[in-house]
């Protein structure tokens, strides 16, 4: 049974580009979570997809902005980088709102 | 808002016991959870306790949960070098709508052998 997966699980970019980060939930899980980690920080909450709709967000510019497929899948896209956004980009995925989480590898991003 | 605040830093022996603690501020949390980040890893789910429980136990690992105080605690027996990482308290307010989860800043667990 496969776990959470992301990709790719390094990416470096430079300021003002674009970037897209690609997240496959665990088997039987419809429902995706993004969140930021920055360097010595705990995880912060982006934003959920359920049934291909954004269906919370949390304190984060419209420059994040994502994207669920019909397989459930989801990416997380983040325009016109800033430096700051230099962090560990994690997906989770569970069954609907009521089920525990689980954490993919992340996607280690470097904006330079 | 959701605080969830941890210590930082914690050291025991091999073999010792480990107890790390959180507190939490949303009184509606439904679940609160322990995650485990090794080194340049993303977060693996140890364990969790629903809020009307008290106490949870699942083999080296038993959590406290004092619902009055918002006080979690996560001791993990006979602590082994494996065990060195970070951990965080993570909690899921029932006022979001949604199984969200406000995180901690992480407790880093060294084991010294």
């Amino acid at each position: 049974d496969a776990g959470v997966t992301q990709s790719p699980t390094h990416l470096i970019k430079t300021r003002g580009q674009q970037v897209t980060l690609r997240c496959s939930p665990k088997s039987g899980h419809d429902t995706v979570s993004w969140y930021q980690q920055a360097l010595g920080q705990g995880p912060q909450f982006i934003f959920q997809y359920y049934e291909e709709e954004e269906r919370q967000r949390g304190n984060f510019p419209d420059r994040f902005s994502g994207h669920q497929f019909p397989n459930y899948s989801s990416e997380l896209n983040v325009n016109a980088l800033l430096l700051g956004d230099s962090a560990l980009y994690l997906c989770a995925s569970s069954r609907d709102r009521v089920e525990t989480q689980y954490f993919g590898p992340g996607t280690r991003l470097l904006v330079l | 808002g959701e605080d969830v605040e941890q210590s930082l830093f914690l050291s025991v022996r091999e073999g010792d016991s480990s107890v790390i603690n959180c507190t939490y501020t949303d009184s509606s949390s439904t679940y609160l959870y322990w995650y485990k980040q090794e080194p340049g890893a993303g977060l693996q789910l140890l364990t969790y306790i629903f809020s009307n429980m008290d106490m949870k136990q699942d083999q080296r690992l038993t959590v406290l949960l004092n619902k009055k105080d918002k006080h979690l605690s996560l001791r993990i027996a006979d602590t082994q070098t494996g065990d060195s990482a970070i951990y965080f308290c993570a909690e899921s307010p029932l006022t979001t709508g949604a199984n969200n989860l406000f995180f901690g800043t992480g407790t880093r667990l060294t084991v010294i052998p």
